[in-house]
C-alpha cells in the first residue's frame, strides 16, 4: 500500500485565487480527516468523513472551505478565494475508525502558501 | 477545557544522549495516548499507544510512560541518532466518538 497520498506537495497562489488539495486515503480506511498545521497553532482537525459521509466540519474555519468526498478513494479540500492567513501545512490522513484504536496515517501533506 | 500539553518546546542535544519528552493532559474521559514522530516535510508517524492501564511500552529506542493518575506522560529517546531529529507529538484520545486531542510538539534537534 502506497500509503495516503496527497497532490500537490507545494502550492503557491495569489490571494483571491481557487485553490484544491487532493487526497487519496489508503483502500480500506473508512474514515478521513482533513488537518492544518501551523507554527501558532499545531493540528487542527478541519473535517473528517466517514463512509464518504462528512461528520464534523465545526474546524472548518470559513465559508471558503469546503470539503468533499464523492467517493471512498478521493477526497478534495478547496479554499476559494484563498488568502495569506490561509498559509500553512494540509495534511489528510485516513484511519479503520475515529482514531482511538487504530490511529491515524497521515499523508505528506501539501504546503500552501497565499501571496 | 480538554487540552494536551508538551515540554519543552524545543530541545538539542548530542548524538549519543538521551533525552524525555513530557507531555500533560486534561482530557477526560481517557482513552489512549499516542506519541507520534514528525520528520521535516512529512505527515506524523505513530510510534507507540498507551492505554491506561498500561505504565511502560518501548517501541526500540523509545520509551514511553504513562501516569494516568496524574495525566502525565513522558517520551524517553535512548542513545539519540541523528535521524531522531523531528517533532514528537502528544494526542490523547477521549473514549466519547473518539475525540483526539493534539499537543503542539516538541522539536528535537541531535547534533553530531
Amino acid at each position: 500500500d502506497a500509503g495516503v497520498i496527497q497532490s500537490p506537495r507545494h502550492e503557491v497562489t495569489e490571494m483571491g485565487q481557487e485553490v484544491t488539495l487532493r487526497c487519496k486515503p489508503i483502500s480500506g480506511h473508512d474514515y478521513l480527516f482533513w488537518y492544518r498545521q501551523t507554527m501558532m497553532r499545531g493540528l487542527e482537525l478541519l473535517i473528517y468523513f466517514n463512509n464518504n459521509v462528512p461528520i464534523d466540519d465545526s474546524g472548518m474555519p470559513e465559508d471558503r472551505f469546503s470539503a468533499k468526498m464523492p467517493n471512498a478513494s478521493f477526497s478534495t479540500l478547496k479554499i476559494q478565494p484563498s488568502e495569506p492567513r490561509d498559509s500553512a501545512v494540509y495534511f489528510c490522513a485516513s484511519s479503520y475508525d475515529r482514531g482511538a484504536n487504530y490511529g491515524y496515517t497521515f499523508g505528506s501533506g501539501t504546503r500552501l502558501t497565499v501571496v | 477545557k480538554n487540552q494536551v500539553e508538551q515540554s519543552p518546546q524545543s530541545l538539542i542535544i548530542l548524538e549519543g544522549k538521551n533525552c524525555t519528552l513530557q507531555c500533560n493532559y486534561t482530557v477526560s474521559p481517557f482513552s489512549n495516548l499516542r506519541w507520534y514522530k514528525q520528520d521535516t516535510g512529512r505527515g506524523p508517524v505513530s510510534l507507540t499507544i498507551m492505554t491506561f492501564s498500561e505504565n511502560t511500552k518501548s517501541n526500540g529506542r523509545y520509551t514511553a510512560t504513562l501516569d494516568a493518575d496524574t495525566k502525565q506522560s513522558s517520551l524517553h529517546i535512548t542513545a539519540s541518532q541523528l535521524s531522531d531529529s523531528a517533532s514528537y507529538i502528544c494526542v490523547v484520545s477521549v473514549n466519547t466518538l473518539g475525540r483526539l486531542y493534539f499537543g503542539r510538539g516538541t522539536q528535537l534537534t541531535v547534533w553530531p
